[in-house]
């Protein structure tokens, strides 16, 4: 069990807009730490997509989204694209565990 | 370009012990905090240890704490993992990745740079 919930998979057509979200609690997002999401492709290493709960490094589409909220962030993908299939983490730091990650979230694209 | 290179990695028997090594460029390496992280097949991600820029702070997770050791040799530009004790659950790729922000590991951890990975495998 991760400290930080994800659905296991979310889908979505191509142009479609589709949301992850990562619930945690009071020891981690909810003490106001922030939240960061990578992006993994089939047979590659996870790429920064969006860190510090809403910034986007330089070269990821402003398609992409994210925002924090209590102890729940979210990560939105707008105008889905087939490219987008991939497993998305999100990842934090909680009080007593150190690093944590999401369990990650497998998103179809139809 | 900034990249990051591991090896190491291979088939070791539980209770073994294996050396991975993860070579740094196009970037001041002595600068950034760098981290392992893992991977079992088919599963999530997970945080194992990181290590400042000057090497003189260490983190560990739990589940490796007092089993593996995270160094660096900056005139080499140069992160290792030590793994002794290895069980079949250590089973998994490894990646070293680089910090975001700077030489100091914080609560913001978040790395920016990962490398392609070394596959350990510990069965008999």
């Amino acid at each position: 069990q991760s400290v930080l919930t994800q659905p296991p998979s979310v889908s979505g057509a191509p142009g479609q807009r589709v949301t992850i979200s990562c619930t945690g609690s009071s020891s981690n997002i909810g003490a106001g730490y922030d939240v960061h999401w990578y992006q993994q492709l089939p047979g590659t290493a996870p790429k920064l997509l969006i860190y510090g709960n809403s910034n986007r490094p330089s070269g990821v589409p402003d398609r992409f989204s994210g925002s924090k909220s209590g102890t729940s962030a979210s990560l939105a993908i707008t105008g889905l694209q087939a490219e987008d299939e991939a497993d998305y983490y999100c990842q934090s730091y909680d009080s007593s565990l150190n690093v944590v990650f999401g369990g990650g979230t497998k998103l179809t694209v139809l | 370009e900034v990249q990051l290179l591991e090896s190491g990695g291979g088939l070791v028997q539980p209770g073994g012990s294996l050396r991975l090594s993860c070579a740094a460029s196009g970037f001041t390496f002595s600068s950034y905090a760098m981290s392992w992280v893992r991977q079992a097949p088919g599963k999530g991600l997970e945080w194992v240890s990181a290590i400042s820029g000057s090497g003189g702070s260490t983190y560990y997770a739990d589940s490796v704490k007092g089993r593996f050791t995270i160094s660096r040799d900056n005139s080499k530009n140069t992160l290792y993992l030590q793994m002794n004790s290895l069980r079949a659950e250590d089973t998994a790729v490894y990646y070293c990745a680089k910090d975001l922000n700077g030489a100091v590991v914080t609560a913001t951890w978040v790395t920016d740079i990962w490398g392609q990975g070394t596959m350990v495998t510990v069965s008999s």
